[in-house]
Parts: C-alpha cells; structure tokens; sequence
C-alpha cells in the first residue's frame, strides 16, 4: 500500500511549457507539504497546506501555484517553465498536533530543457 | 550561515564500524527530524526527537536542546546503511515548516 504517491515519477519538458504534479496520500493526514530538491541535493520547503488551506508560501515565483481539492490531494502547477525548475520534487504528508511525523513520496525528477 | 549544520559532509567507514553523524542549529525548536535519502531517490524519516534518546534497531539518536545539537549514531554499520541522512528542524508547535540540513553522504564499504 502506497502512503504518499506522486505522478508522474519523471517528468522531461521545454522551457516554457506549463506541467503539474500530482500527489496522493492514504494516510488520513490533515497536512500536505511541497519540497524542492535542488541539484546540490539542498532539501527546501516550498508550499504546505492543512485541511485544504495554505499555511506555508516560501518565497516561490508565482510561477508554481498549488492546489488542495480534499485533504488526501495536494497538486503543483508549474507555468511557464525555465531551465532553473529542474530539480526533484518530493511531496510529505504529516497529521499535525498528533505526531508531526512526515511521510514523503518518491519525488518527481522534472527536466526542462 | 545555514541555521542547520551538518558534519561530516561525507563519511566512509569499513562495514562494522560504529558511524556518528552530527547536527547543529542555530534556532529554537520545537522538534529534530532525522531521515534517510537511499541511492534512489526515496525519503524515509528515521527519528523525530524533542529531548534525550531514541533508539530503533541499530540507529540510535540523541539530543541535547541547550547545546542545539544532536547526533545519528549507527552501531554495526552496513552497506545497505550508505545513503545520505539528513537533519531538518521544526520551529515551533503550529510552525510545521521543516528546514534541512545540508546532509550527510554515508558510505559503507564492505
């Protein structure tokens, strides 16, 4: 049983194009988190959400903007995509104020070229 | 000055040694996340820890609050213990933003 999951696993575009990101999980969790992995391997923290409402924006282009339709989904759309959007990026879930625990998917190795 | 620092950037060890790897921070916390970057990619979170010790299997994790520092201990280490382990802090109860270090490469040789 798969508890965080991401489509696609990899992703290969061109500069310009728009392309989202899918994340699921099964763990009844109220907190979804976006996390960009750069190429120096540097773990960053980009959006989160809990009970479908945006608690963490770190500085991020407006260019990505995610969306939370229920608890069990959280999405990342990226417009307008550039060369420096390539990284991998992982999805986390967590169940907040029980035991903060993050549970992260597999990642999304995005290219753009 | 990242506000989590990690040492060493690389260790390599012979199969069975004792492996320690350190982190630092310079801010208050409320919690210290240690988790596990295998060769492929996944994330896997190890400890989640607010005071003293946490043990599970051959890992054992410490922390000490006052100081800002803790440590991932690895006793018996194994190849299949190389991977990258990072540690990432959270701020405050209700802050659920996680800030990473910059991770340690642990190598095992056999």
């Amino acid at each position: 049983d798969t508890a965080v999951s991401q489509t696609p696993k990899y992703l290969v575009t061109q500069m310009g194009n728009d392309k989202s990101i899918k994340c699921e999980q099964n763990l009844g969790h109220d907190t979804m988190y976006w996390y960009k992995q750069d190429s120096k391997k540097f773990l960053k923290i980009m959006f989160s959400y809990n009970n479908k409402e945006l608690i963490i924006n770190e500085t991020v282009p407006n260019r990505f903007s995610p969306k939370s339709p229920d608890k069990a989904h959280l999405n990342l759309h990226i417009n307008s995509l550039e060369l420096g959007d390539s990284a991998v990026y992982f999805c986390a879930s967590s169940q907040v104020r029980k035991t903060y625990e993050q549970y992260f998917g597999p990642g999304t190795r995005l290219t753009v070229t | 000055k990242n506000e989590v620092e990690q040492s060493p950037q690389n260790l390599t060890a012979q199969e069975g040694e004792f492996i320690t790897i350190n982190c630092s921070y310079s801010v208050g916390i409320s919690a210290l996340h240690w988790l596990q970057q295998h060769p492929g990619g996944g994330i896997v979170s190890l400890f989640m820890l607010s005071s003293g010790k946490k043990k599970h299997g051959r890992l054992i994790a410490t922390i000490n609050i006052q100081e800002k520092h803790s440590s991932l201990h690895i006793t018996a280490s194994h190849p299949r213990d190389s991977a990258v382990y990072v540690c990432a802090v959270r701020a405050g109860f209700g802050n659920e933003k996680l800030t990473f270090g910059t991770g340690t490469r642990l190598t095992i040789i056999p």
